[in-house]
């Protein structure tokens, strides 16, 4: 049962540096998330999908450009990438977009 | 004031004890409340989720919600060294469409349980 995987786990990148965070489920959920996690704020949502074909703000995009590949696949892209943005990020995945998500392990973000 | 608040902790325990973690929130909009354990380097992972007052039980997991006073519990029976963890809550509303509106999470608990 792999659920939600994410890749890669761990990255190091220098400031204005471009790379992309793949996210799949095998869960055939309609409805996936990207998430940063940052010490003393919390989960905060960055980008989301309520279904194939869809994208929605969350609450920090600016700096973040997602695509909903298909129903499996929704990637984040960081197109020129800031020390603000070292962070773990996470992604999850609901069934629809009002039930509960379902969270990878997160990918460990460093930018110097 | 933050929507969702909850006390960072440690909480450390000896293994066996009944353990209580809360939640208070300010908005009386939320709707549904849930309880996510994240364990060190991991995703946070589902434990409980309930939409209405009262108690909701599993295994040595109970959530207990309290609209009127906006306050949400959720109790740990014989804890284990392996419910260390934090422990995350986090409540929501549904728009008139049932989609989901808003979701907030709390910043949640470290617990230690010792063995």
């Amino acid at each position: 049962n792999a659920g939600v995987t994410q890749t890669p786990k761990f990255q190091v990148l220098k400031t204005g540096q471009s790379m992309t965070l793949q996210c799949a489920q095998d869960m055939n959920h309609n409805s996936m998330y990207w998430y940063r996690q940052d010490p003393g704020m919390g989960l905060r949502l960055i980008y989301y999908s309520a279904s194939e074909g869809t994208t929605d703000k969350g609450e920090v995009p600016n700096g973040y450009n997602v695509s909903r590949l298909n129903k499996r696949e929704f990637s984040l892209r960081l197109e020129s990438a800031a020390p603000s943005q070292t962070s773990v990020y996470f992604c999850a995945s609901s069934t629809t977009s009002n039930q509960p998500q379902h969270f990878g392990d997160g990918t460990r973000l460093s930018i110097l | 004031q933050k929507e969702v608040e909850q006390d960072p902790g440690p909480l450390s325990v000896p293994e066996g004890a009944i353990v209580s973690l809360n939640c208070t929130y300010s908005n009386s909009a939320f709707q549904y409340f849930m309880w996510y354990r994240q364990y060190s380097r991991k995703g946070p992972e589902l434990l409980m989720y309930t939409y209405s007052s009262g108690n909701k039980e599993d295994g040595r997991f109970t959530a207990q919600v309290d609209k009127s006073s906006k306050y949400i519990s959720l109790f740990i029976r014989d804890s284990q060294p392996s419910d260390s963890a934090t422990y995350l809550c986090a409540n929501g509303a549904w728009d008139y469409a049932g989609n989901n509106r808003k979701l907030i999470w709390g910043l949640g608990t470290s617990l230690a349980v010792n063995p």
